[in-house]
């Protein structure tokens, strides 16, 4: 079965700076996909990037980009010049390829971003 | 366009009774998916529904079940309901299978 572990269950960050959530997974899969969901007060869960497993150029959009490190079952989320909407909580998922719709989702990371 | 959406908002029910929710997803959208999300946890997989038919079913007892319509609209059941059932059900519709999956804003289910 896969699981998908993040380590840090609260972080924080002035506004404009850089901060990285981290996101390791295990699958013995070769085809998958990995996500990263925005959820804010709000509750409605937001795709903010997504990595396919075959390629080894890292996703990136706009001022969010991952590190994707297929060997070591690392996909973290680095978020750029943050803004004090991007506080809420970030999940990190997994997709099996080859036609699941199952997303397997961390636990999460709370993240504030402080004026 | 509209998003996926879900009705109710918001439900309290009583212990032992049945609870349905319902997602309407995007339109041309296929593949519908439900998720449990406790307070303080990432959402688990319940259900997976594409055209029609049952693709993907998580690990939770049988007291859940779900349908998909013919326009593809969901209805999730939970019956004999527990207090453990608490919790924020979302329901996420996407084009295909292995698409992006669009999330609608949840159902809050309180049992009491």
């Amino acid at each position: 079965a896969q699981t998908v572990t993040q380590s840090q269950p609260e972080m924080s960050v002035q506004e404009a700076e850089t901060v990285t959530l981290s996101c390791t997974y295990d699958t013995s899969e070769s085809n998958y996909y990995l996500f990263w969901y925005k959820q804010p007060p709000s509750r409605q869960m937001i795709l903010v990037i997504r990595q396919e497993a075959y390629k080894q150029q890292n996703a990136t959009e706009n001022r969010f980009s991952v590190n994707f490190q297929k060997a070591a079952k690392s996909f973290s989320l680095k978020i750029s010049d943050s803004q004090l909407g991007d506080t809420a909580m970030y999940f990190c998922a997994f997709m099996n390829g080859g036609g699941s719709e199952k997303l397997v989702f961390g636990k999460g990371t709370k993240l504030t971003v402080n004026p | 366009d509209a998003g996926v959406t879900q009705s109710p908002t918001h439900l309290i029910k009583t212990r032992g009774q049945h609870v349905t929710l319902r997602c309407s997803p995007i339109s041309g959208h296929k593949s519908v998916s439900w998720y449990q999300q406790v307070l303080g946890q990432g959402p688990q997989f319940i259900f997976q529904y594409y055209e029609k038919e049952e693709r993907g079913r998580g690990n939770f007892p049988d007291r859940f079940s779900a349908r998909q319509f013919p326009n593809y609209s969901s209805e999730l059941n939970v019956n004999a309901l527990l207090l453990g059932d608490s919790a924020l059900y979302l329901c996420a519709s996407s084009l295909t299978v292995n698409t992006e999956a669009f999330f609608g804003q949840g159902t809050r289910l309180t049992v009491v």
